[in-house]
Parts: structure tokens; C-alpha cells; sequence
């Protein structure tokens, strides 16, 4: 049973528009939420994080959206430049936020 | 800068053999991950540890073992490679309290088994 889940493999985007990347959960006892991203050949980094008494947190071109009752979050970057070329996974952490549960992942593409 | 030092970039080895993934990290964290990457599937836990001698399965143990003898450092074995363990295998710390940041990935493992 998947309890992140990101339902889109791949998203392209051109550069300078908005890329916005969506996670669903299952679990209702996540405490927080985290997003990474990863580079090829690279471990994952972290990016933005949001608790889940909050529904927006802000980090330069970075946001994430956090929709509770639709068990939903989103990220989104403005402007996207060719650097955000990445995987970005979505995660949901326990109250002790020391165990992660992972979504698959989102492979975006900023084309020039 | 902190880190987490993954022994080895790229291993090929053959099957049936035993391979053995050295990780460590230098932030004094309780807690130490072994995940594996596979393309369409994200990320999935294999074995975690939050203490010295301490070891937790994750969701796919199958095939693998872990040893942890010094906080700083997390082992991951398999027994017996085979072929469809071929994966990304990347290890990861955390406090025991977690936080906002999560965990410090290292750079990773690519095995391939033939």
C-alpha cells in the first residue's frame, strides 16, 4: 500500500514557466511533509519542507502547498530555470520526524 | 560540511557473490537508512537502525542483511547478489528527532550484478 504517491512520472516545462509538481497521501498521521530533489548519479537533497498545521511555505522560487482535507501537496517553481532538471520526491514524516515514507518521484525537464 | 561517504561510486559484481556497502556519516545522527532506487518505483527502505547493534526491517529486507557495530557507520550485505538487485542503493542519517530538514543522503551506489 502506497501511501505517497506522485502520480506523474515525467512533466516538461519550459524555462521561465511555472512547474508544479503534485504528491498524494494516504496517511493522515504524516506530521510533515518534505520534498527532495535528485540529480543523476547523486544522492537526493533537500529542498522545502511544510508542516502539517500549515498549507504554504515559501523558499525563494520555491512553494509548497498543502491541501489536508484532499490529503494533497504541491510544489511549485517559478520562474523554472534548466538547473531545476531533476527528480523530485515527495515524502510525509512521523510525528518524530525520523522516519520518511517516499513517493516514486517526479522526473522534470525545464527546456531551454 | 557534514556528511554521508558511500565507499563506493559504480560496483560490478557477479552473482551468487557477496557484496558488502560501506556508509558513513560524520554528524554524530542516531539514525542510519538503506534505500534502493529503481526507475518508476522511487525509493524503498531496506533496513534501518536507530542505535548501535540496532537493526529494523524496512519494506523489502528480502536478500539483504545489515550490520551496525559503530554509530558512525552502516553496513548493507547481500548475501548472494542476484541479478535483479542491480539497483541505485543510497544510504541516509537523521537524528533520532527527525526535524524539519530530514534526512543527509549520501551520493549513492550503483550496483550492477552480472
Amino acid at each position: 500500500d502506497q501511501q505517497v504517491k506522485q502520480n506523474s512520472p515525467s512533466l516538461s516545462v519550459q524555462e521561465g514557466r511555472i512547474s508544479i509538481l503534485n504528491c498524494d497521501y494516504t496517511n493522515s498521521m504524516f506530521d510533515y511533509f518534505l520534498w527532495y530533489k535528485k540529480y543523476p548519479a547523486e544522492g537526493p537533497t533537500f529542498l522545502i519542507s511544510i508542516s502539517s498545521i500549515k498549507d504554504k511555505n515559501e523558499d525563494g522560487r520555491f512553494t509548497v502547498f498543502l491541501n489536508k482535507s484532499a490529503k494533497h501537496l504541491s510544489l511549485h517553481i517559478v520562474p523554472s530555470q534548466p538547473g531545476d532538471s531533476a527528480v523530485y520526491f515527495c515524502a510525509g514524516a512521523n510525528n518524530a520526524g525520523n522516519m520518511l515514507t517516499f513517493g516514486g518521484g517526479t522526473r522534470l525537464m525545464v527546456k531551454p | 560540511d557534514v556528511k554521508v561517504t558511500q565507499s563506493s561510486r559504480y560496483l560490478v559484481k557477479r552473482t551468487g557473490e557477496k557484496v558488502f556497502l560501506e556508509c558513513v556519516q560524520d554528524m554524530d545522527h542516531e539514525n542510519m537508512f538503506w534505500y534502493r532506487q529503481d526507475p518508476g518505483l522511487g525509493l524503498r527502505l531496506i533496513y534501518f537502525s536507530y542505535d548501535v547493534k540496532m537493526k529494523e526491517k524496512g519494506d523489502i529486507p528480502e536478500g539483504y542483511s545489515v550490520s551496525r557495530e559503530k554509530k558512525e557507520r552502516f553496513s548493507l550485505i547481500l548475501e548472494s547478489a542476484s541479478t535483479n538487485q542491480t539497483s541505485m542503493y543510497l544510504c541516509a542519517s537523521s537524528f533520532q528527532t527527525g526535524g524539519m530538514g530530514g534526512y543527509t543522503f549520501g551520493s549513492g551506489t550503483r550496483l550492477t550484478v552480472v
